[in-house]
């Protein structure tokens, strides 16, 4: 049972560039998050999914698209990466809030992180 | 979601007892206070999660008074391992968006 894992876990791109980051998790979460964190900052919600074939907009979507294409997967990609997009990438997945009628604790279980830099 | 104030940094020894009070004036009734821990280097990792009075377990306590507009985390007898960032998030409990401030960092010291 590996959690959460994220590929790659570092990234060095140039303005202009375009990558994808990927989102893997084997707990079979409904819900997934992208977010990022910028030094001494706390993590800013980027886009989330509360199941397959959906997504949404969270806090700082500006720049940034996802895809959910499968159940366990969430993908973020950055089309025209910035300098202003060098942060360091969580993703995380967890339950929703109430599964079936017992209510789960607002627990996220977070990946390793991809720490990206845009030249 | 509401707005949570807390240190900006604590520092403390091993052994010691360390308290990180955690201010949410506008929570809402359906609100839960849940605290997250972050190594450096590591995505942040729930610790404990509370509604009022007290919640326990085996890594700490969560102390919320009647008022429910603060709440305290505690850490009993602290290592060097327990250096880290601390934030406390306010969520609804239909809800399943967290947002972070910028935490509270504890530098626990030999």
């Amino acid at each position: 049972n590996a959690g959460v894992t994220q590929t790659p876990k570092f990234r060095v791109l140039k303005t202009g560039q375009s990558m994808t980051l990927l989102c893997a998790q084997d707990m079979n979460h409904e819900y997934m998050y992208w977010y990022r964190q910028d030094p001494g900052m706390g993590l800013r919600l980027i886009h989330y999914s509360v199941g397959e074939g959906t997504t949404a907009k969270g806090e700082v979507p500006d720049g940034y698209n996802v895809s959910r294409l499968k159940k366990q997967n969430f993908l973020l990609g950055l089309e025209s990466a910035a300098p202003s997009q060098t942060s360091v990438y969580f993703c995380a997945s967890s339950l929703p809030r109430t599964s079936g009628r017992i209510r789960t604790r607002n627990e996220q279980f977070f990946g390793p992180g991809t720490r990206l830099t845009v030249l | 979601l509401a707005k949570t104030t807390q240190p900006i940094s604590m520092d403390s020894y091993e052994g010691q007892e360390v308290n990180i009070t955690c201010s949410h004036n506008n929570i809402a009734t359906n609100d839960y206070i849940t605290w997250y821990q972050q190594f450096p280097s590591q995505g942040p990792r729930f610790i404990i999660q509370g509604y009022k009075t007290k919640v326990t377990n085996e890594v700490a306590s969560l102390f919320i008074p009647a008022d429910r507009k603060s709440s305290t985390l505690s850490l009993p007898r602290v290592s060097l391992s327990d250096t880290a960032v601390y934030y406390c998030l306010v969520a609804l409990s239909n809800d399943y968006k967290l947002s972070f401030g910028a935490g509270t960092t504890v530098t626990v010291r030999a």
